[in-house]
């Protein structure tokens, strides 16, 4: 158990919802990163918050948000969603903005 | 773009045999390289944090190492177990704006059978 806990562990909705995906980081962690892992790619980037500031984005979408709470829990806002975003969404972790990333075991986003 | 590469995409071994994979990655502008394992149905746990030209790292019958001129690492597993069998993924790690940003390879599949 990496300490770190997504809710839910899976999501079954529809095109064109909206759903929100939570992230608990580990004990201490200030950093949170988002990621997206599609059918055949690999894990891509999406955002990393510290201690509440954006801190970094990659090819996140505009459908997509996140935002990081002063408790430090972070949220992955999904919108208009599409087939295309079917996937499994990490969230990770670590003390500062370097070191290792603990990575929790995902929620998995199937949109119908 | 950055590009991480992986190799190779899949390897079935024998149980007992030592096996090695490569990850290539842009040479210019280094910053760490992480190494993760990850087992079907679990989340990516991280094994090792790369920084140094030269580093070699070792956790039990894990090792890797680092080779920042040429844009390589490799990760070896000495007498491997069937537990071994897992993805094995690297990151690029790129410091951006105060943040940090990890981009994956598309990891290499190992499969060890009894």
């Amino acid at each position: 158990d990496s300490g770190v806990t997504q809710t839910p562990k899976h999501l079954i909705t529809a095109t064109g919802q909206r759903v929100t995906l939570r992230c608990s980081p580990r004990s201490g962690d200030l950093s949170v990163y988002w990621y997206q892992q599609s059918l055949d790619q690999g894990l891509q980037f999406l955002i990393h918050y510290y201690n509440g500031e954006e801190r970094a984005k990659g090819n996140i979408l505009e459908r997509f948000s996140a935002q990081q709470f002063p408790d430090l829990h972070s949220e992955l806002n999904l919108s208009s969603l599409e087939l295309g975003d079917s996937a499994l969404y990490f969230c990770a972790s670590s003390v500062s903005t370097g070191p290792i990333q603990y990575f929790g075991a995902g929620t998995r986003l199937s949109v119908l | 773009i950055l590009n991480v590469e992986q190799s190779p995409q899949s390897l079935h071994v024998q149980e007992g045999d030592s096996t090695n994979f490569t990850c290539s990655f842009p040479s210019s502008n280094f910053y760490a390289l992480h190494w993760y394992r990850w087992e079907t149905a679990k989340s990516p746990e991280a094994l090792f944090v790369m920084t140094l030209n030269g580093d070699e790292k070792k956790k039990g019958r894990i090792s890797a190492t680092l080779n920042t001129k040429e844009g390589y690492s490799y990760l070896y597993i000495k007498g491997s177990q069937p537990e071994d069998s897992a993805t094995y993924l690297c990151a690029f790690l790129v410091p951006r704006g105060g943040g940090n940003k990890l981009t994956f390879g598309t990891g290499t599949q190992l499969k060890v059978e009894l």
